[in-house]
């Protein structure tokens, strides 16, 4: 499957506790974007990196969110000290950049549970 | 205000009927527009891309009318399988992109 991937596709954890998902775009998308999506609503942007610079970061990513893309490839989206708010599925996507309809394709997501 | 506003639904239509959504945006820079399509738990795939000419695909027809800030899905001879959730996705200046909250279609035998 040459698609986006993530894991782990599901994650319970007790609030106060750190989670990290990672992402694993299409292998020759240079651009990478995470989102977060709750019941009912689109998904929301997170950030986004060209190669491995993070170019932009939505003010929906609090302190608590940092992610990277060490080496331009995978990505790790890490949640410290979650909150039960916290919980929604969060969506990874990639796109070749250069063009200006560049379609970005998703991921099948993490589904985060903080109790 | 929200960047993209869309009628949540539900649209429960017969097979064969044609239906129609609409959305609206917010900003006026918008500079590319799309509907995705989101099935029950799974990730959202890209339906088709919008062009200001109006586009169609097959039983797909896309518009989008810039002074108005308006974008619409009208799909004919609906099929079961179009059962799902309809995004409607506007790109402003950057990368990312605008979703609305999904027009939820279920198309009834």
């Amino acid at each position: 499957d040459t698609g986006v991937s993530q894991d782990p596709r599901h994650k319970i954890t007790k609030r106060g506790q750190n989670v990290t998902f990672r992402c694993d775009p299409i292998s020759e998308h240079n651009r990478l974007y995470w989102y977060r999506q709750t019941l009912g609503q689109g998904p929301e942007f997170l950030t986004y990196f060209q190669n491995e610079a993070q170019l932009e970061k939505s003010r929906l990513l609090s302190d608590r969110f940092s992610a990277e893309r060490p080496k331009g490839s995978f990505s790790t989206l890490e949640i410290q000290r979650t909150e039960q708010g916290d919980s929604a599925m969060y969506l990874c996507a990639s796109s070749l950049g250069g063009s200006w309809n560049n379609e970005q394709f998703f991921g099948p997501g993490t589904r985060l549970t903080v109790l | 205000r929200k960047e993209v506003e869309q009628d949540p639904g539900p649209f429960n239509v017969p097979e064969g009927a044609t239906v129609a959504f609409n959305c609206t945006y917010s900003n006026s820079a918008s500079q590319s527009f799309f509907w995705y399509r989101q099935d029950c738990r799974k990730e959202p795939k890209l339906l088709m891309s919008v062009y200001s000419s109006g586009n169609e695909d097959g039983r797909f027809t896309a518009q989008l009318n810039r002074a108005s800030q308006y974008i619409s899905l009208l799909i004919r001879d609906s099929k079961l399988s179009d059962s799902a959730t309809y995004l409607c996705v506007v790109k402003t200046g950057a990368n990312n992109l605008f979703f609305g909250t999904g027009t939820r279609l279920t198309v009834i035998p």
